[in-house]
């Protein structure tokens, strides 16, 4: 089955830089992933997602890049805000409406 | 994207008893899957749950210790059978309605003491 591997498992960023957090993948058959943020208490939300059909995405301050041959992809915030302080996840799935497997996850803390 | 009712919102059982979580969406879909987020940690698959069909579970999970409902394109029970302390976590539903933007339930947070 599908193995996602998430880096780092912390990441601490002064307000106003980027972060980048950066996720592998094992099935090459896998043509979904999106990126979540999770907030103490509350449930995963969705902020960002890229088909393999392409390279990058972009959405305001957010953006993935997806390398299919390396079989890894990557969220990049830029300008970093301390509402951007959360865990957040990858995640991969192999086809449309298919199940989801997660990476471990990487604990954000943007410091003002 | 579509949109999960999930409840309860937390519950504080005692072990060797059962609690049903139920979720509803708004939309028809085809899956639904129900995932487990031990402290601290990711979402892990329990099973995932197709309407007039048995549930398919994930290794490591049973169907005697999380049977699954699924009656209708709408609805899905999990239960958490025989509780003790180890299977406090948040338990979640999720649908992938059209296919992509899945969307989670807001959890159940059960403590087992």
């Amino acid at each position: 089955g599908e193995n996602v591997e998430q880096h780092p498992s912390t990441l601490s960023v002064q307000e106003g830089d980027s972060a980048v957090i950066k996720c592998t993948y094992s099935d090459s058959a896998s043509n979904y992933f999106p990126w979540y943020k999770q907030e103490l208490g509350k449930r995963p939300q969705l902020i960002i997602d890229i088909r393999s059909n392409v390279g990058e995405k972009k959405d305001q301050r957010i953006a993935v890049t997806l390398n299919k041959t390396a079989k890894h992809f990557s969220l990049h915030i830029t300008e970093t805000q301390p509402e951007d302080s959360a865990v957040y996840f990858c995640a991969a799935s192999n086809y449309a409406g298919n199940m989801l497997t997660f990476g471990g996850g990487t604990r954000l803390m943007v410091k003002p | 994207s579509a949109v999960i009712s999930q409840k309860p919102s937390r519950d504080i059982c005692q072990r060797g008893t059962s609690l049903t979580i139920q979720c509803q969406v708004d939309s028809q879909v085809t899956m639904m899957f129900w995932y487990r987020q031990q402290p601290g940690q990711s979402l892990t698959l329990i099973a995932t749950a197709n309407q007039g069909s048995e549930a398919t579970y994930e290794s490591g999970f049973v169907i005697d210790k999380f049977p699954i409902s699924r009656p209708n394109l709408t609805f899905s029970t999990l239960t958490v059978s025989n509780m003790s302390p180890e299977d406090s976590s948040i338990y979640l539903c999720s649908v992938g309605a059209g296919g992509y933007g899945y969307t989670f339930g807001s959890g159940t947070r059960l403590t087992v003491v």
